[in-house]
């Protein structure tokens, strides 16, 4: 069974600039997260698709960032405009029921220069 | 005061013993609690998870949780080298859609 696939691994992008992250979701997970990690902090949450529904998107910072997910499968994460404080690991992650432990990427590591 | 709390460590033992890793909450709702492995680098891989008071074993891993206390714990027995990673607690939050980390325990496993 194939993991949950993050794609880039890393983007240095200059402040100002639009990254978009991807990730696609273990098959069959109807359940896929986004979390990030800033320097020194711990793993927050950003948002929950059910599906292709946004069932819970409270952790977004603010509305430089946007998340869809096409159909239910592969997700994008877009930064537009990306501002230094941006930086950190982005994890998706994906379950199969709401409730059960996540199995995560490897993380997109956004630099934000 | 931090929604979940952990000692960051270094919790460092011997190669053998059993290392012991916990972590404190704050919301009372919480209903579910997992606890990540993560290796320098690497991704957060998880490792156990509880839902009720009391002890889960599971090979050499041993989930506590304690909802009176608002207190899990982790305990590792027979530690070995390769178990030295930074040990992430997870509880959810907000029905269960979304989890609140802690920000890990660095434990080292020397031999």
């Amino acid at each position: 069974e194939a993991g949950v696939t993050q794609f880039p691994s890393h983007s240095v992008i200059e402040k100002g600039q639009t990254v978009t992250l991807r990730c696609d979701p273990i098959s069959g997970h109807d359940n896929l997260y986004w979390y990030r990690r800033v320097m020194g902090k711990e793993i927050k949450f950003l948002l929950h698709f059910v599906k292709e529904s946004k069932q819970d998107e409270s952790g977004m910072p603010n509305n430089r960032f946007l998340a869809e997910r096409t159909g239910g499968t592969y997700s994008t994460l877009k930064v537009q405009p990306a501002e230094l404080e941006d930086s950190g690991v982005y994890f998706c992650a994906s379950s199969e029921q709401v409730g059960d432990g996540y199995t995560f990427g490897s993380g997109t590591r956004l630099t934000v220069v | 005061q931090k929604e979940v709390e952990q000692n960051s460590g270094p919790l460092s033992v011997p190669e053998g013993a059993i290392a012991s890793l916990n972590c404190t909450y704050s919301d009372r709702g919480s209903q579910s609690f997992f606890w990540y492995r993560q290796y320098s680098g690497k991704s957060p891989e998880l490792i156990m998870f509880i839902y009720s008071n009391g002890d889960k074993e599971d090979g050499r891993f041993t989930a506590q949780l304690n909802k009176a206390s608002q207190y899990v714990s982790l305990l590792i027995r027979d530690s070995q080298p390769s178990d030295s990673a930074t040990y992430l607690c997870a509880v959810s939050s907000g029905g269960y859609n979304k989890l609140i980390f802690g920000a890990g325990t660095r434990l080292a496993v020397h031999p």
